[in-house]
């Protein structure tokens, strides 16, 4: 069962645009919520994380909005690059209970922003 | 600086043919995991290890063996590869205070 859903799979944007992916989780245990990139030949890398204590994270031109009550976040990438272009993962963990941690990932979302 | 080193990048081998990908961290980190990536299925979980000598199945850890006898690797083992194990495998690390979990370069395996 997968306890995050994130869509689209794949999305393309002109240069400028906002794209906008969306996360939705079901285990209201989770507490932590990163983002990862990941360029092609590479292995993810975390792009922003939030807690679900505020609404909305911005690092750069990377904003992560969170909705607990609706259980879903997303992340939109203003001014978006040819650069951007990359996959990008969801991913929730728990971090308050002190066990394993483990992080449960969404499908991920291959971005294409076109020149 | 600061990395996940896996080993070999590719690897092309036959059914039942047992083999080993090596991953090493150089960050003092407690726990690491396996990770196979397969194309809209995201990143799953395939062990973990929390330290030296303890390590836990994750979501998929059937046909894999893994062991922990030192701080910085983690090998992943394949007894008997099979076609259906033919994926992109990530290796990674992290802390126990920080939350941030540092991936390898992965590993491209095809099971003929």
């Amino acid at each position: 069962q997968q306890q995050v859903k994130q869509s689209p799979q794949s999305l393309i944007v002109q240069k400028g645009g906002i794209p906008i992916i969306n996360c939705a989780y079901e285990n209201t245990a989770f507490d932590y919520f990163p983002w990862y990139q990941q360029f092609p030949g590479k292995g993810p890398a975390l792009l922003i994380a939030i807690r679900p204590d505020v609404s909305e994270k911005k690092e750069g031109r990377f904003t992560i909005s969170f909705n607990k009550s609706a259980k879903q976040f997303s992340l939109h990438i203003m001014d978006s690059q040819p650069g951007d272009s990359a996959t990008y993962f969801c991913a929730a963990t728990q971090i308050s209970s002190g066990s394993a941690r483990q992080l449960t990932f969404g499908s991920g979302t291959q971005l294409t922003v076109l020149p | 600086e600061a990395q996940v080193t896996q080993n070999p990048r590719y690897l092309i081998t036959v059914t039942g043919k047992k083999l080993t990908v090596t991953c090493s961290q150089n960050m003092n980190h407690e726990y690491m995991s396996w990770y196979r990536q397969d194309p809209g299925l995201g990143l799953r979980q395939i062990y973990y290890s929390m330290n030296v000598e303890v390590t836990d199945k994750g979501d998929v850890p059937e046909g894999y063996k893994v062991s922990r006898k030192e701080k910085r690797n983690f090998p992943l083992i394949l007894e008997s590869p099979s076609p259906n194990q033919t994926s992109l495998y990530f290796c990674a690390s992290r802390g126990q205070i920080y939350n941030e979990q540092f991936f390898g370069p992965g590993t491209r395996l095809t099971v003929l």
